[in-house]
């Protein structure tokens, strides 16, 4: 989406942490969601955050600042099914029903 | 088995054909959605849904069209297809509510040629 903006490819080595950030601008934020999405397979679910603040949920953390427009998606523990594209997903309200916008992605590799 | 399904999972068709892609869901969600995706621009919303009777139009929805035959299911067609509707097609589903996390059928790889 053109008011998301993610990195476009991120790479670590296997156990070491990874820091993906999303910055977004709208009128009418209503929370933010990550995705993790494999080569040619469903984006799947992460987290979802609409209260400034982390929420964690196991090696996977997700931080969110309203007043910045700025959210990151940690990754602890890099494992190599870890390496997949991660997409950042805002929740657009200004045309009312809430609509998802989608980041391009950003492409984690993990290295041995 | 799982929750959402698309058919086929991957189409070669020549320009100016007619095409359906099928969704269906079993995780009792009232809204459906139809996305592209490209690579480098992230997912687009082609058409939505919020049950049976309502169908509205996202954000690239020229030369689509959608049905919703029931609420577990959606249909996307391109009427007359051409090269640049070439894609990754995705359903997807939601539960109307305070947070509404929407879950991701597998894709439809379509080639137009």
């Amino acid at each position: 989406g053109q008011n998301i903006d993610q990195p476009t490819e991120m790479t670590a080595t296997e156990g070491a942490i990874v820091q993906i950030n999303c910055t977004y601008q709208t009128s009418g934020f209503n929370g933010l969601f990550w995705y993790q999405q494999h080569a040619g397979e469903a984006p799947t679910f992460l987290s979802y955050n609409v209260l400034d603040g982390l929420e964690e949920k196991g090696r996977f953390s997700s931080f969110l600042s309203r007043s910045k427009g700025y959210s990151y998606l940690l990754l602890k523990e890099l494992q190599m099914k870890d390496s997949a594209s991660y997409l950042c997903a805002v929740r657009d309200t200004t045309d009312s029903w809430g609509k998802l916008q989608f980041g391009a992605g950003t492409q984690v590799v993990v290295t041995p | 088995d799982a929750d959402v399904t698309q058919t086929p999972r991957n189409r070669i068709t020549k320009t100016g054909k007619r095409i359906m892609l099928e969704c269906s869901q079993t995780k009792g969600h009232d809204r459906m959605y139809w996305y592209r995706q490209d690579p480098g621009l992230g997912l687009r919303l082609i058409y939505y849904s919020f049950d049976v009777k309502d169908i509205n139009k996202g954000e690239i929805s020229d030369g689509y069209s959608v049905s919703r035959q029931a609420q577990a299911k959606f249909s996307l067609s391109l009427e007359s297809a051409i090269p640049n509707q070439t894609a990754l097609y995705f359903c997807a589903t939601s539960l109307s509510g305070v947070q509404e996390t929407q879950y991701f059928g597998p894709g439809t790889r379509l080639l137009v040629l």
